[in-house]
């Protein structure tokens, strides 16, 4: 089982503010991703990496941007925050074992809030 | 296109009885894997069970089983034995090589287990 943090747990700030989320993982797993879930809903893709230096967007289009510079580390930033940002934001990681059932582990999740 | 469909928004079991939350899926590949994963109100996703297309028996991990029913396109959820800990979103998620192997998550049946 994959060990993935995420700071801040929760995060409320007010529009046009930048932040960043931070996702960390100890296991070594080349594979990171980014989901954004609204209440009640279901996940959905936003960013994704599968090594250091490689970023690919998700299946839903977002305003945030990601960076690779570290395998352990996944940052997701957005410059300039409005309210329909507000969500849940999950980072999950894999081992790339090339097969279907290569398994994400997720952090705790950060829930955000724009006032 | 991929697509995960949970029908059941929330469910409710007593508590030491068995449920099954309902999974179907529809993908044109033949090689495929189905997944299960826990969402308490903390928020964390925690990862259950797997089946895979190929794969000849239902998985089971622990109280957890997968009733996998390949020409009905369905990968059912069954906990024996509920508890109070049980009390979560539940999510049904697949992969498949059409999707880029991406996990497509359902929509989620909340859980609630009583006394």
């Amino acid at each position: 089982e994959a060990d993935i943090y995420q700071t801040p747990r929760y995060l409320v700030i007010g529009t046009g503010k930048k932040i960043t989320l931070e996702c960390s993982q100890t296991m070594g797993h080349d594979k990171m991703y980014w989901y954004q879930q609204d209440p009640g809903m279901e996940l959905h893709l936003i960013h994704y990496s599968y090594g250091v230096n490689s970023t690919e967007k998700g299946d839903l289009s977002s305003e945030s941007t990601v960076s690779r510079i570290r395998t352990e580390h996944f940052p997701l930033t957005l410059e300039s925050a409005r309210p329909s940002h507000t969500s849940q934001y999950l980072c999950a990681s894999s081992e790339s074992s090339g097969g279907l059932q290569e398994t994400q582990y997720f952090g705790p999740g950060t829930r955000l809030l724009v006032l | 296109a991929q697509k995960i469909t949970q029908t059941q928004p929330g469910m409710f079991v007593q508590e030491k009885e068995a449920v099954t939350l309902d999974c179907t899926y529809d993908t044109s590949d033949q090689s495929y894997g189905l997944f299960w994963y826990k969402q308490p109100s903390s928020g964390e996703m925690i990862f259950l069970i797997y089946q895979g297309s190929y794969d000849e028996q239902n998985a089971t991990e622990g109280r957890y089983s997968l009733n996998f029913q390949k020409a009905r396109k369905s990968a059912n959820l069954v906990i024996s034995a509920s508890q109070l800990g049980d009390s979560a979103m539940y999510f049904c998620a697949m992969r498949d090589t059409g999707g880029g192997n991406k996990l497509t998550f359902g929509t989620g049946t909340q859980l609630k287990v009583e006394l």
